[in-house]
């Protein structure tokens, strides 16, 4: 079955602690992606790559790192967590960049930073 | 810059009745258009999208949107809504960014309330 797998759904931790949220897809996919989820502001892109070892910034970058070894696996980052990133994160990945083709989506990580 | 504006952050219907959903975009260049669905507890799943070929797009779940240039606009509707309609839908659309790659740019949601 074609999956995208985040891991874990939820985490609660404290301000300053480095975490790291692990996304892999099995769909052989070049494009993967993360998002965060805000109520009222919709999805807004943190990272973007497009093949491994190629990495770029989304449209909120600052406090989050991102690394692309292997195909199947974009992991997210967060070296010092604040609250303000408290949120609901989901990463994404399709077959070569988004044009006309689907995104698939992980189930999502619920992020509470105290 | 592209952008993508949804019109009400909840609409309520009761079950049976019309479900339409607004969205409008903007796009210096011709766009490709996407409704995503968000059930509760989920990540998105593709409801249905537009690529250029018939402006009628059919999707899943009896949903269909229509893209008007003249309107830019890509609204969403269902003729009969059911319960288990009940989630959050997003309007996306692609387009190349100033680095040409293309990227997803998002409305900021609608929640479809449903009621019995």
């Amino acid at each position: 079955e074609a999956q995208v797998t985040q891991n874990p759904r939820y985490l609660i931790t404290v301000t300053g602690k480095k975490l790291t949220v692990t996304c892999s897809q099995n769909m052989n996919h070049e494009y993967m992606s993360w998002y965060r989820q805000d109520p009222g502001l919709g999805l807004r892109q943190i990272y973007y790559s497009m093949n491994v070892e190629v990495t770029d910034k989304g449209d909120v970058p600052e406090g989050y790192k991102v690394s692309r070894k292997e195909k199947r696996n974009f992991p997210l980052i967060l070296e010092s967590p604040s609250p303000n990133q408290t949120s609901l994160y989901f990463c994404a990945s399709t077959s070569r960049g988004y044009s006309n083709t689907e995104a698939f989506f992980g189930q999502g990580t619920r992020l509470t930073v105290v | 810059a592209q952008s993508v504006t949804q019109l009400g952050s909840h609409v309520s219907v009761s079950e049976g009745a019309l479900v339409l959903l607004r969205c409008n975009y903007s796009s210096s260049v011709p766009p490709y258009l996407f409704w995503y669905v968000q059930y509760p507890n989920q990540g998105l799943q593709l409801l249905l999208k537009y690529t250029s070929a018939a402006t009628l797009v059919k999707g899943i779940n009896g949903f269909e949107a229509e893209f008007k240039k003249s309107e830019t606009s890509f609204h969403l509707t269902k003729p009969s809504a059911h319960m288990s309609d009940a989630a959050e839908y997003f309007c996306a659309v692609s387009a190349p960014g100033l680095d040409s790659n293309y990227q997803l740019i998002w409305g900021a949601g609608t929640k479809l309330i449903i009621k019995p």
